[in-house]
């Protein structure tokens, strides 16, 4: 089945840098895209960027350019997010999800991780 | 302040059938599809409806979406849950959600 695993929760101080990652299993990672989502305590949903696991193009929300950066390793079948600069409203919980059809940024997001919580404490 | 507009609230008796609404602009839900996510409590947002109607694997068909809402019927208190809507916006040249809308099963 599919799964995407993701690494454990993080406490990082205002300025510093964290990479969360993503393991996934149950298909072949190359085939579908991954997308990063985040969620601040108790509010919505807000789409980060997405990365091909095929060739490793990115697709960068305007928000978080030049802040995010979006790799994969596919000898592991992992996908990595590293935000850098942090402040106190990144903290979130962050998720990866698989794109539904192939090598698009556009396609709709059917598995995702259980979520990696973010804190930013001074 | 969501680029998708949803309403926040929406309640319904076991049984009963609800609709969510979820309304947006031309560069996105006016040219792309919309889609539909269940988040339990503490849990990670679940693909429900994609490509407007398509049911993903597993979602029972009393959950049904139609061009702009999504629709329970036969509501039982697993339905509570905030549900987000979901569209590819063309301008943004990225996903945009809704707000998200608490349903509460009374």
């Amino acid at each position: 089945q599919v799964q995407l695993l993701q690494s454990g929760a993080e406490v990082k101080k205002p300025g510093a840098s964290v990479k969360v990652s993503c393991k996934v299993s149950g298909y072949t990672f190359s085939s579908h895209g991954i997308t990063w989502v985040r969620q601040a305590p108790g509010q919505g949903l807000e789409w980060m960027g997405w990365i091909s696991t095929y060739n490793g193009n990115t697709n960068y929300a305007q928000k978080f350019q030049g802040r995010v950066t979006m790799t994969t390793d596919t000898s592991t079948n992992t996908a990595y997010m590293e935000l850098r600069s942090l402040r106190s409203d990144d903290t979130a919980v962050y998720y990866c999800a698989r794109g539904m059809w192939g090598y698009v940024p556009y396609s709709v997001s059917d598995y995702w991780g259980q979520g990696t919580l973010v804190t930013l404490s001074s | 302040q969501s680029v998708l507009t949803q309403p926040p609230s929406a309640s319904g008796t076991p049984g009963q059938r609800v609709t969510i609404s979820c309304s947006g602009s031309s560069s996105n839900i006016g040219i792309n599809n919309m889609n539909w996510y269940q988040q339990l409590p503490g849990s990670a947002p679940k693909l429900l409806i994609y490509s407007n109607h398509q049911r993903h694997s597993g979602v029972p068909d009393r959950i049904s979406g139609t061009s702009g809402s999504l629709a329970i019927s036969g509501l039982r208190a697993e339905d509570e849950a905030v549900y987000y809507c979901a569209a590819w916006d063309d301008s943004l040249n990225g996903w945009v959600f809704g707000g998200g809308t608490k349903l509460t099963v009374l």
